[in-house]
């Protein structure tokens, strides 16, 4: 099976703080994404990168940034946390194909900035 | 850019009625996926459509794909308790293959 794993389920920051989110997944996918879930707003990406080092920008890049060293993992960095950025983060992976690509999600990271 | 819209927000029923999602993207789509996700858990896929005016079933559930490939419907015959959640489609934009782009989501409540 696959397994996407979030090493944060919860967590709870302070304005101002930088703050990790990491995933790793084991089935050797190309691509990997970060989207945010808010109620009422559906799933919106943050970024995603499609292979090492490469990254593309979603559709709510900012405040966010992105580093992916390794291909089983994606990180999720914000700069300098707000609380306006209170709310769940899904990772996600998927090969890389014309069409055809199955997403798999985490469990969901919950964070709230104070 | 590309959107994809879905309707209704929220739909609750009495077990044993009929549901229905609707998606509508502003352009063609390569092709759509559904996901389910239960009350605190994480979207899961349900099915993928590929071909213009697909239609495919998985027991109660009925997924088509329209004849244009901008539109997909999601139609749950005869809810039960265990349908409880959140439907998510998802279209995979021509334009670029690693990027999906997704509706709102309907969350469903079904009372017994």
């Amino acid at each position: 099976d696959v397994k996407v794993t979030q090493s944060s389920r919860y967590l709870v920051k302070r304005t101002g703080e930088k703050v990790f989110l990491e995933c790793v997944q084991d089935m050797d996918h190309e691509n990997m994404f970060w989207y945010r879930q808010d109620p009422g707003l559906g799933l919106r990406l943050i970024y995603f990168s499609y292979d090492v080092k490469m990254k593309e920008k979603g559709d709510i890049p900012e405040g966010y940034s992105v580093s992916r060293e390794k291909k089983e993992r994606f990180s999720l960095i914000l700069e300098s946390a707000s609380t306006n950025q209170t709310s769940m983060y899904l990772c996600a992976s998927s090969f890389l194909q014309g069409f055809g690509n199955t997403i798999y999600f985490g469990e969901g990271s919950w964070l709230t900035v104070v | 850019g590309q959107q994809v819209m879905q309707i209704p927000q929220y739909q609750h029923v009495q077990e044993g009625e009929d549901f229905t999602t609707y998606c509508n993207s502003s352009t063609t789509l390569s092709n759509i996926q559904w996901y389910k996700q239960r009350p605190g858990g994480h979207p899961v896929f349900l099915i993928q459509l590929v071909k213009s005016g697909e239609v495919k079933k998985q027991k109660r559930l009925t997924f088509q794909f329209g004849e244009a490939k901008k539109n997909s419907s999601l139609h749950i015959t005869a809810t039960q308790t265990t349908d409880v959640g959140t439907y998510f489609c998802a279209g995979l934009g021509r334009d670029n293959f690693n990027k999906f782009y997704f509706g709102s989501g309907t969350k469903l409540n079904v009372k017994p």
